[in-house]
């Protein structure tokens, strides 16, 4: 299957500093990506959709200003944390699917484990 | 908007029992449906990919069904074993974009 390669898996930062995680698609190109975020006990919830190219769309919820994304070319995209504070510890993980329709499988990368101190 | 729902959220079985486990979705205009399992701490692995025209898929001791009418889908895992103990996902596509369930925590006894 697809690789979707996922960095850092963990972090610890200091509140008040940014953390940048990066996605990567290393064997195919993906249009959008999908950053989710998973609280302790809790399901994983999207964040928002990365599109190459233009703007990320951002779930109702979740600051644009604050998480923001870029997805420079086809095979990556970042989410940077700016600002963190202990309460946006959690597990953030993305997802991507090769471009060419909308119905294929979801590929995810590892999981990146945010601790903020 | 789509509201996943996977029940039981726990379920804690001895080794070698066959069990079910149950997702509903509340709206069935869905492109695929798919069963991750996740371990502590660790990211997803994809076990089955259902697309909205299949009824259901297998592999190996799992086995995923799909009623796209009634917004329901079961994973089948026979003869569990302790290392099947993990927190299973289900979540319905639609555009690539997943929603998921709450998940079921599965332990499985020796």
């Amino acid at each position: 299957g697809a690789v979707v390669s996922q960095h850092p898996s963990w972090v610890i930062c200091k509140s008040g500093t940014s953390v940048k995680i990066e996605c990567r698609s290393l064997d195919f190109q993906a249009t959008t990506m999908f950053w989710y975020r998973q609280f302790p006990k809790q399901s994983l919830m999207l964040m928002a959709t990365s599109n190459e190219g233009s703007k990320a769309t951002y779930e109702q919820g979740v600051e644009k200003d604050k998480f923001l994304i870029n997805h420079a070319s086809l095979t990556l995209s970042t989410l940077t944390v700016t600002s963190a504070h202990p309460e946006d510890s959690s597990f953030y993980i993305c997802s991507a699917s090769p471009r060419v329709r909308k119905n294929t499988e979801a590929f995810f990368g590892q999981g990146t484990r945010l601790t903020v101190v | 908007k789509q509201e996943v729902t996977q029940i039981p959220a726990a379920l804690s079985v001895p080794e070698g029992e066959n069990l079910v486990l149950n997702c509903s979705f509340t709206d069935s205009a869905i492109y695929n449906l798919q069963w991750f399992r996740q371990d502590p701490g660790k990211g997803l692995t994809s076990l089955l990919l259902i697309q909205s025209s299949q009824r259901e898929q297998t592999s190996g001791r799992l086995n995923a069904s799909l009623d796209k009418s009634s917004g329901r889908s079961t994973l089948y895992i026979a003869a569990s074993q302790p290392g099947d103990s993990a927190t299973y996902l289900c979540a319905v596509g639609a555009g690539n974009m997943l929603t998921f369930g709450g998940g079921t925590r599965l332990m499985v006894k020796p």
